[in-house]
């Protein structure tokens, strides 16, 4: 089964500071990627994805994610972070040919201080 | 975006009550709804698949019997906790994959269950 792993739980950065946070999965075959950003006591939105061709993609915001395929990664990544950055960021894979499943990694909660 | 619904937001419930979470799909039709589990200050662990007119498919490890899901129409599945104990309490989310499916799912705001 697919894995999906995000190495910094948490992150705090002052306003203004980049980010980036890292996105390493384990399937081996076609997938689709994704990231979700998770505001206090709000549900689940999606920041970007990527399907098929350029492997930087733009999301809301001003997110950025780039797809490494060689190195199996999608990290994110915001020049300037704003305090209203303040939330925890999931990164997800659907691997297309191993039953199309949506798997989660563990969740970077990031702080951003003003 | 699409929007999906859930209802309850919040529902405190005794030890041994059942417990119905709603999962809608306001504007769009949903061929496959999926339900989550988030304990705290962890991720989403997928519970179970649900199709339109089919039973459920439920991950390894999640009680069939206890998590009840039925998906009766195209906009709505629900998520039954039979017999509730301390230990199910925790953020149930559900997410519903468009039927002209684009690789995108669309997620609910969320449950919070809390049995007392």
């Amino acid at each position: 089964a697919q894995s999906v792993s995000q190495h910094n739980h948490h992150v705090i950065l002052s306003e203004a500071a980049s980010l980036e946070l890292g996105c390493n999965y384990s399937y081996g075959g076609t997938v689709n990627l994704f990231w979700y950003v998770q505001y206090p006591g709000q549900h689940l939105q999606l920041l970007l994805k990527y399907f098929s061709g350029d492997p930087l993609v733009k999301g809301i915001k001003g997110f950025e994610a780039e797809f490494i395929k060689s190195k199996f990664s999608f990290n994110l990544r915001k020049p300037s972070v704003q305090w209203s950055d303040t939330a925890e960021y999931f990164c997800a894979v659907n691997a297309i040919d191993a039953g199309n499943m949506l798997t989660f990694g563990g969740g970077t909660r990031l702080m951003v201080k003003p | 975006g699409a929007v999906v619904s859930q209802h309850p937001s919040w529902v405190i419930c005794k030890s041994g009550t059942s417990v119905k979470i709603e999962c809608r799909s306001l504007d769009f039709q949903a061929t496959t709804m999926f339900w989550y589990r988030q304990f705290p200050k962890q991720s989403l662990m997928l519970m179970a698949t649900s199709n339109e007119g089919s039973k459920a498919t439920y991950e390894q490890g999640v009680e069939k019997d206890k998590f009840l899901i039925n998906h009766a129409s195209l906009t709505l599945s629900t998520l039954t906790v039979t017999s509730a104990h301390p230990e199910d309490s925790s953020f149930y989310i559900c997410s519903a994959r468009p039927i002209d499916f684009a690789g995108e799912l669309f997620f609910g705001e969320g449950s919070r269950l809390t049995v007392l």
